[in-house]
């Protein structure tokens, strides 16, 4: 199972927004809706920031925002804030009853 | 509070055995898919293995098939991985993780343990 291809990299401004880019497979971001999104800072476990796409676990700011179109999903990050600075991985549930992260990104905020 | 604590990283030499555990509190450990996922320092995350809440159902990444077995103990909350012919590209810090949200989604995240597989 090949890795979800991410940007190794994006940047933004403080109160612009940014969208992460997650390619995968009809095999996996394109079959399911178990798409999830995760922040992780230097040192850090990682934590959930989207769920089944599009949805937000409780506490997570409404500045991140989750998508797919076919096989490609997306995190979207509205009003950056110094805080976000940090690697964003997704990750997809696959066909064959796996999970598959992308590479990763790491956002800068400028 | 959801905790989960890992133990048993360390120093193993190449072709070795390492048992991995994860301590669960805070939530109903039985009533939760678990997940170990392993991160190489500055790289990224990769998913490991995971099982149902009853114990019985597991699956493997193609890169541990046949030498990593995970399973659970609900009645001490407890997960583990148990990692045989360990390899030098093992090397990582291991997460043990709660599925959720249709129980492939990673909700709580235990601080890691750390294998290095090294002669």
């Amino acid at each position: 199972q090949s890795a979800l291809t991410q940007p190794a990299s994006v940047s933004g401004s403080p109160g612009q927004s940014i969208t992460i880019s997650c390619s995968g497979t009809s095999s996996d971001v394109g079959a399911y809706n178990y798409v999830s999104w995760y922040q992780q800072h230097p040192g850090k476990a990682p934590k959930l920031m989207t769920y089944d796409v599009t949805n937000r676990p409780s506490g997570v700011s409404n500045r991140f925002s989750g998508s797919k179109s076919g096989n490609t999903a997306s995190l979207t990050i509205s009003g950056l804030q110094a805080e976000d600075e940090a690697d964003y991985y997704c990750c997809s549930y696959t066909r064959s009853d796996t999970l598959v992260f992308g590479g990763g990104t790491k956002l800068t905020v400028l | 509070e959801v905790q989960l604590v890992e133990s048993g990283g360390g120093l193993v030499q190449p072709g070795g055995s390492l048992r991995l555990s994860c301590v669960a509190s805070g939530f109903p450990f039985n009533y939760y898919w678990m997940h170990w996922v392993r991160q190489v320092p500055g790289k990224g995350l990769v998913w490991v293995s995971r099982i149902n809440s009853a114990g019985i159902t597991t699956s493997h990444a193609d890169s541990v098939k046949g030498r990593f077995t995970i399973s659970r103990d609900n009645a001490r909350n407890t997960l583990y991985l148990q990692m045989n012919s360990l390899r030098v590209e093992d090397t990582a810090v291991y997460y043990c993780a709660r599925g959720n949200y249709g129980d492939f989604q990673f909700d709580s995240w235990g601080q890691g343990t750390l294998v290095t597989v090294s002669s």
